[in-house]
């Protein structure tokens, strides 16, 4: 129930196209989900964050999308572009735990 | 102002061994937590402390502990040394440690023979 399934593992999207990583989770009592973006060699960082009291967030070419009937959220890259090409983690925690859920990930390369 | 800090950034170890990974937060953050990360898991919570206190602990074996100091500095040690704890162990901090941002350093590569 802990878990955060996360789909798909990589992915391969030409330049300018749309990117979609979705994940599902089963604790209804997750209250922030965060996607965080990685680089080879470095640490994970923020991309963006949505609460479930909202359906979309958008910052710029990013966007989450949430369904909190399904247990689902996704995130999409618009206009993706070669800098974009990283791994990519779904989270998400319950306040007050103080702990993290994280997805497998995905490994995105765009092409240029 | 600097980010989260870890020392030190790659190590070996043979089994049987113990290491002790340390961690600087960003200045004025007061929760760091411990994350795991292997290929194909992707990132395991370890423990989050707070004002020296831990306040969750995830479902690892009692060979993994980890402490917090007044100056908000963290460590974490792993005693008698598994081939399967090879891994990137990450550091975050944040300013309380409630539903925010995390910010993580760049890990410490453990590999252990």
């Amino acid at each position: 129930q802990q878990q955060v399934k996360q789909s798909p593992q990589s992915l391969i999207v030409q330049k300018g196209g749309i990117s979609i990583i979705n994940c599902a989770y089963e604790n209804t009592a997750f209250d922030y989900f965060p996607w965080y973006q990685q680089f080879p060699g470095k640490g994970p960082a923020l991309l963006i964050a949505i609460r479930p009291d909202v359906s979309e967030k958008k910052e710029g070419r990013f966007t989450i999308s949430f369904n909190k009937s399904a247990k689902q959220f996704s995130l999409h890259i618009m206009d993706s572009q070669p800098g974009d090409s990283a791994t990519y983690f779904c989270a998400a925690t319950t306040s007050g735990t103080y702990k993290y859920i994280f997805g497998t990930g995905t490994r995105l390369k765009v092409l240029a | 102002k600097a980010g989260v800090t870890q020392t030190p950034r790659y190590l070996i170890k043979t089994r049987g061994q113990q290491v002790t990974l340390s961690c600087s937060p960003i200045s004025g953050h007061r929760s760091v937590s411990w994350y795991q990360q292997t290929p194909g898991q992707g990132l395991q919570f370890l423990f989050e402390y707070f004002s020296e206190t831990q306040r969750n602990k995830g479902n690892f074996p009692g060979r993994f502990s980890g402490r917090q100091f007044s100056n908000s500095r963290s460590e974490m040690n792993v005693s008698t040394l598994e081939l399967g704890d090879s891994a990137l162990y990450l550091c975050a901090s944040s300013f309380q440690g409630a539903s925010g941002e995390l910010f993580f350093g760049e890990g410490s590569r453990l590999t252990v023979l």
